[in-house]
């Protein structure tokens, strides 16, 4: 069963704080997506990532960055967090050629205090 | 703003009836992507649509396609309470040199009471 995890369901931090975000899928996937979702605006893509060790900038990549040392795993963190970026993240993985079909991870929570 | 928009936002029907979200996208697209998510949980996809495609089923789901009027539709038939979710469409733009960046709508929330 294929799946996508991501380390925290719920998380809370102060401003000014670094936070780390995890996710690992086990399917082999070369692409990798962050997200965040906000009532009324949807799912706004932050980075993504097609192979390991490369990253593009999706449509609202202020404030994060990304890594990706490792195929199954990728990261988003906010150098240091805001209240404007308390959110749910969702993390999703997908395999070219031709397959756009996107697994999702379960969710994480952040509140930023 | 959004690529893909959803239409309702929001939807209340009963057990068995049908229910119909539609989709409406701006740029010429490869292919369109219906997800549903569970409340407080991450997306599951749940059928693609080509954009050479009219129609596609998938059990109690058809989706249509009409790519002159850059809309698509999803009908859930038989409506069961487990069907209660969001359902969002997914745009995946061309050219796409980036096989599985898709485009995310706001989505449109379903409760279906038993």
């Amino acid at each position: 069963d294929v799946k996508v995890t991501q380390s925290s369901r719920y998380l809370v931090k102060r401003t000014g704080e670094k936070v780390f975000l995890e996710c690992v899928q086990d399917m082999d996937h070369e692409n990798m997506f962050w997200y965040r979702q906000d009532p009324g605006l949807g799912l706004r893509l932050i980075y993504f990532s097609y192979d390991v060790k490369m990253k593009e900038k999706g449509d609202i990549p202020e404030g994060y960055s990304v890594s990706r040392e490792k195929k199954e795993r990728f990261s988003l963190i906010l150098e240091s967090a805001s209240t404007n970026q308390t959110s749910m993240y969702l993390c999703a993985s997908s395999s070219p050629p031709g397959k756009y079909e996107q697994f999702f991870g379960p969710g994480t929570r952040l509140t930023v205090l | 703003s959004q690529q893909g928009e959803e239409d309702p936002q929001a939807l209340s029907i009963q057990e068995g009836e049908n229910a119909t979200m539609n989709c409406s996208y701006k740029t010429s697209i490869n292919n369109l992507q219906w997800y549903r998510q569970n409340s407080g949980r991450g997306l599951v996809h749940l059928i693609l649509i080509r954009s050479n495609e009219r129609e596609k089923h998938s059990g109690r789901l058809r989706v249509t396609l009409d790519t002159s009027k850059k809309s698509s539709s999803l009908l859930i038939t038989a409506s069961r309470a487990a069907d209660t979710a969001s359902y969002f469409c997914a745009t995946d733009l061309l050219p796409n040199t980036n096989a599985g960046k898709s485009t995310f709508g706001d989505g449109t929330t379903l409760t279906v009471k038993p």
